[in-house]
């Protein structure tokens, strides 16, 4: 079973490149997010989805833009790339909400921003 | 919007103590309180959840009680081993549809 796949799970970029950070799951999951870490902030979401073709803002929604085209999957854009964004950036997913709360997150991708 | 804070940042232990960590939202709204832990180089995963209509829920050796009076809520690991050692978040949100709020994180170290 392979849950949360992100990719790529690391990447370098200068200032003002553009990227997409790619989430696919296979569990059949409604909800999608993505959040970033930072030491000392913990996780803070930036935009989730609560079913295909769908998207909300986060706490820290600004300079990222996302896309749910197909349920299984969640893509999250930088257009302009910034030294802030420098991060670790995970996806989850959940099932219904109703029925279970629970998160199930991929393994991270590193951003570095120079 | 929803706030959660955590404390404490870090807290170390020595093997078979335990350990007590808090959380306070500021939702009144919210009904769902998850914590997660997270290994080194890993996503991470739910340990134990609660939702307001207990007070305090069990599985082994971890424990959550709420206060929803207060609006503060508490993981409490017994009788710690090395391998509890990861950073613990909490969180909170509405169980209906809304997105998890989580604390900065609490990074325990057990030591042997």
């Amino acid at each position: 079973n392979a849950g949360v796949t992100q990719t790529p799970k690391f990447r370098v970029l200068k200032t003002g490149q553009s990227m997409t950070l790619l989430c696919a799951q296979d569990m059949n999951h409604e909800y999608m997010y993505w959040y970033r870490q930072d030491p000392g902030m913990g996780l803070r979401l930036i935009h989730y989805s609560v079913g295909e073709g769908t998207t909300a803002k986060g706490e820290v929604p600004d300079g990222y833009n996302v896309s749910r085209l197909k349920k299984q999957n969640f893509l999250l854009g930088l257009e302009s790339a910034a030294p802030s964004q420098t991060s670790v950036y995970f996806c989850a997913s959940s099932a219904n909400r109703e029925d279970t709360g629970e998160l199930f997150f991929g393994e991270g991708s590193r951003l570095t921003v120079l | 919007g929803e706030n959660v804070e955590q404390h404490p940042s870090t807290l170390s232990v020595q093997e078979g103590d335990s350990a007590v960590i808090k959380c306070t939202y500021s939702d009144s709204a919210s009904n769902y309180f998850p914590w997660y832990k997270q290994e080194l180089g890993k996503g991470p995963q739910l340990i134990i959840d609660i939702r307001s209509n207990v007070g305090e829920k069990k599985d082994q050796r971890i424990a959550v009680t709420l206060n929803k009076t207060a609006k503060h809520f508490s993981l409490h690991i017994t009788e710690t081993q090395p391998e509890d050692s990861a950073v613990y978040f909490c969180a909170a949100s509405r169980i209906e549809g809304t997105a998890l709020i989580f604390g900065k994180g609490t990074t325990l170290s057990v030591s042997s």
